[in-house]
């Protein structure tokens, strides 16, 4: 089902240290995930994406690990900077529900100096 | 550079009145576009998918009535609220489908006294 956070948990790191960020997914059958980036008072932003026949996938700074196993996402964020500071969305599609995203709960990343 | 644009960013309405958001697609004919509704720390939440040419399908408990989706070409969806009060305002986001991914629009706020 959808997950609605009342409360967006929050991670703080200092600038240059790296930055991983969770997520729990619950619908098995989903087989494509997102991340997304949103800052305050902007629309959501593409970051990188995975099958569900991967377990990893690798872009500039940024990686996204899979483990279907536990129905987990994490993204991890290489030398992190001010500039990332935003909320991170993780999204899935599964099969059967057409090209419907279901978004995560959320996670604030605040970067300190 | 943006392949969605979303007008207006931040509307002010008195409460009886109606608002329209107009979503447009810039680099691409979008069949679906989504809409969805953001409240403060927390996630986004589907409210329709918006097919051209065809009526759109809400989510459970989005009123059609109340958000009125149109979809009349391949570049522009409109949501209008109607008749706004002020348990309507929040950040309005639309989307479009591109290969897999969707790309949002910046958002909408919607500010309703």
């Amino acid at each position: 089902g959808e997950s609605v956070g009342l409360h967006l948990p929050t991670l703080s790191v200092q600038e240059g240290d790296n930055s991983i960020i969770n997520c729990a997914y619950s619908n098995s059958a989903s087989d494509y995930f997102i991340w997304y980036k949103q800052e305050s008072g902007k629309g959501p932003q593409f970051i990188i994406d995975i099958r569900s026949n991967m377990d990893k996938r690798q872009g500039q700074r940024v990686t996204v690990l899979l483990n279907k196993t536990v129905k987990h996402l994490s993204l991890q964020i290489a030398a992190t900077q001010p500039g990332d500071s935003a909320v991170y969305f993780c999204a899935e599609i599964s099969g059967g529900g057409g090209n419907k995203l279901t978004f995560g709960t959320g996670t604030q990343l605040k970067v300190e100096l | 550079g943006a392949v969605v644009s979303q007008h207006p960013s931040w509307v002010i309405c008195k409460s009886g009145t109606s608002v329209k958001i107009e979503c447009r697609s810039l680099d691409f004919q979008a069949t679906t576009m989504f809409w969805y509704r953001q409240f403060p720390k927390q996630s986004l939440m589907l409210m329709a998918t918006s097919n051209e040419g065809s009526k759109a399908t809400y989510e459970q408990g989005v009123e059609k009535d109340k958000f009125l989706i149109n979809h009349a070409s391949l570049t522009l969806s409109t949501l209008t609220v109607t008749s706004a009060h002020p348990e309507d305002s929040s950040f309005y986001i639309c989307s479009e489908l591109g290969e897999n991914i969707q790309y949002f629009g910046a958002g909408t706020r919607l500010s309703v006294l």
